[in-house]
């Protein structure tokens, strides 16, 4: 089975600041994908990007990379140029690939992130 | 507006009784995935049907139980309703072979009293 483990419950950042949110996981399967998703206060679940793990260059969505490293099973989120819209939680999420139509997307407990004027 | 609607947005009721969450899937999208999310849990991966069939069950208690109809919308009856059952539930769909990611509704949001 696989886990996905967020060990920071929360982080505050300053607006315009950097800030990058951990998270690690654990799977015996070489074909994945990763995910980062975001829940503004609204509730609304929100793709925030998608790594592939036989890619070994980083996602990148305009201010949003990660930091995938399929060794030692990390996957960091940054965060560059925080706005106050960034302020939501955020949860890591891994899918096994391949699977057909039995896929699952398992996720970790989440950080909540606070981004200060 | 993702395209996977989630009714209704809330639902409050007194324990013992049994309510239905409905959820209709982004066009196109034959996996309907519910998930339950509570304070202390998490999200946690209910069941998963595919164009009907049930196809994975996660942590769903007995006491719960979901459908896909013909046109693939879902829903969730979940009965006896205890206090601890008060949480966010959110449906998800997907299509196969594409890109792997869940488009999410905006979810139910059960108080049980």
């Amino acid at each position: 089975a696989q886990t996905v483990t967020q060990s920071q419950p929360e982080m505050s950042v300053q607006e315009a600041e950097t800030v990058t949110l951990s998270c690690t996981y654990d799977t015996s399967e070489n074909n994945y994908y990763l995910f980062w998703y975001k829940q503004p206060p609204s509730r609304q679940m929100i793709l925030v990007i998608r790594q592939e793990a036989y890619k070994q260059q980083n996602a990148t969505e305009n201010r949003f990379s990660v930091n995938f490293q399929k060794a030692a099973k990390s996957f960091s989120l940054k965060i560059s140029d925080s706005q106050l819209g960034d302020t939501a939680m955020y949860f890591c999420a891994f899918i096994k690939l391949y699977t057909g139509a039995n896929s699952k997307l398992t996720f970790g407990k989440g950080i909540t992130l606070s981004v200060r004027p | 507006d993702s395209g996977v609607t989630q009714t209704p947005k809330h639902l409050i009721t007194a324990t013992g009784q049994r309510v239905t969450l409905r959820c209709s899937p982004r066009s196109g999208d034959l996996s309907v995935y519910w998930y339950q999310q509570s304070l202390d849990q998490g999200l946690q991966f209910l069941i998963q049907y595919y164009n009907g069939e049930e196809r994975a069950k996660g942590n769903i208690l007995e006491r719960f139980s979901a459908q896909q109809f013909p046109d693939l919308h879902s829903e969730l009856n979940l009965s006896s309703l205890e206090l601890g059952d008060s949480a966010l539930y959110f449906c998800a769909s997907s299509a196969p072979w594409q890109n792997y990611g869940y488009t999410f509704g905006s979810g139910t949001r059960l108080t049980v009293v």
